[in-house]
């Protein structure tokens, strides 16, 4: 079964540009958690969708939003980009957003966004 | 709320040696427990999980137990090798809510 897939891998763009990400999860799972990871502040949550609904949002301004399609695949978006946006942005998918069994998520390769 | 404590690193061991690193959790209810691996310029990968009280999870010669009573779940492996140098976040799951990560632990396993 394929993994988690996100494209691009790598970016570069520019102070004041926007960005879209692009997630496709492993065949079957419904739910789909995006991460930002920085060396300074770790591993943070950005937001959560299951069936095309945002289940969950992190503490993240408003010029960082998602959305998931029908087939469960997902994109973020990130309009006026700033320097400290530069990070490596992590898509994970599971079988399902509860607890228990098929609650562990999968993550993708990651998306390395450099601003400058 | 949910949060996770890990020990911070880097952590050196030489080859062989017993590694434990440690984390402990507060959450409400009954998370799910989770250790997972990043190997540099990887995203992260499932080590291993636990889903209720008393669980061992185990892969790869890793280990960890779901201890409620003092709300940890600390990883260990008896030999570790020069391949298994990444770092380790311990994760929490519970219901309705997003995953916690720990601040993950850098570790070094020298030859």
């Amino acid at each position: 079964k394929a993994g988690v897939t996100q494209t691009p891998r790598y970016l570069i763009k520019t102070r004041g540009q926007q960005v879209t990400l692009s997630c496709s999860p492993i065949s079957g799972h419904r739910s789909v958690s995006w991460y930002q990871q920085t060396p300074g502040q770790g591993l943070q949550f950005l937001f959560e969708y299951f069936s095309e609904t945002q289940r969950n949002k992190g503490n993240f301004p408003g010029r960082f939003s998602g959305r998931q399609f029908s087939n469960s695949r997902s994109e973020m978006n990130v309009s006026t980009l700033e320097l400290g946006d530069s990070a490596l942005y992590l898509c994970a998918s599971s079988l399902t957003p509860g607890q228990g069994e098929g609650y562990e998520q999968y993550f993708g390769p990651g998306t390395r966004l450099t601003v400058t | 709320g949910n949060s996770v404590t890990q020990m911070e690193g880097p952590v050196t061991l030489s080859e062989e040696a017993f590694l434990t690193i440690n984390c402990t959790y507060t959450a409400t209810g009954y998370p799910s427990l989770f250790w997972y691996v990043q190997y540099p310029g990887e995203g992260l990968q499932l080590l291993l999980k636990a889903t209720k009280a008393d669980d061992k999870g185990s892969n790869k010669g890793f280990e960890a137990t779901y201890r409620k009573e003092t709300t940890s779940f600390h990883l260990e492996k008896g030999s570790v090798q020069v391949s298994d140098s990444a770092v380790y976040f311990c994760a929490l799951g519970n219901y309705g809510q997003n995953f916690v990560f720990g601040p993950g632990t850098r570790l070094s396993v020298l030859p």
